[in-house]
């Protein structure tokens, strides 16, 4: 596997406000994931964060909302713009790594746990 | 687009008790089924996986069966410990298209002693 981190680890926010979660892997890697975990819910991919080009976002998710930054293989930023209470999820990146196994796991991150007041 | 669904929501087992986690799937393309424990205030982390061409994976005293025909699959976990009191997810996801993860809704167990 591979040494996901990401920051910060949690934060509260005032509605209106803008945050950014970063996610550095000690690995190149190619594919990269934001997902949202709602408190008590299961994960939602939020969008696919491609290096060299615009994220990749799922149904419901819009880059206006949800910025995503790929800069190079090892880290992705994500960004909640315009925050509401709505938005008070765990945001955690996720990576593609293959592995012994001859074909791709994916591996997360630890989260960032986001209150918005 | 994909759904996955998992039932139960909640599992309560006694200690040494098995327990099972069934998932049911939508699309005939996906080709990988993996599962996540995931304890309080910590991240997923993958703990069996288990490919279309494969129907019965084992590792210790977990096991994952997967059905492509009725397209779905299932955890089967033996002999619980209270260490294994966490929510399990599944997931489904076509590899060659990114592998983006579809999940499951959860299974809260819980392990009595």
């Amino acid at each position: 596997s591979a040494v996901i981190s990401q920051k910060p680890s949690r934060d509260i926010c005032q509605r209106g406000t803008s945050l950014t979660i970063q996610c550095q892997v000690d690995s190149q890697v190619t594919m990269m994931f934001w997902y949202r975990q709602q408190p008590g819910q299961s994960l939602t991919l939020i969008a696919t964060a491609n290096q060299g080009s615009e994220a990749t976002y799922e149904s419901g998710f819009v880059i206006d909302k949800f910025p995503i930054s790929r800069p190079n293989l090892t880290f992705s930023t994500l960004t909640v713009s315009n925050m509401s209470p709505e938005d008070s999820s765990i945001y955690l990146c996720s990576v593609d790594l293959s592995g012994s196994k001859g074909y791709n796991e994916q591996f997360f991150g630890p989260g960032t746990r986001l209150t918005v007041l | 687009g994909e759904n996955v669904e998992q039932h139960p929501s909640t599992l309560s087992v006694q200690e040494g008790d098995s327990a099972v986690i069934k998932c049911t799937y939508s699309d005939s393309a996906s080709n990988y089924f993996p599962w996540y424990k995931q304890e309080l205030g910590k991240r997923p982390q993958l703990i069996i996986d288990i490919r279309s061409n494969v129907g019965e994976k084992k590792d210790q005293r977990i096991a994952v069966t997967l059905n492509k025909t009725a397209k779905h699959f299932s955890l089967h976990i033996t002999e619980t410990q209270p260490e294994d009191s966490a929510v399990y997810f599944c997931a489904a996801s076509i590899q060659a298209a990114g592998n983006k993860l579809t999940f499951g809704g959860g299974t809260r167990v819980l392990v009595k002693p």
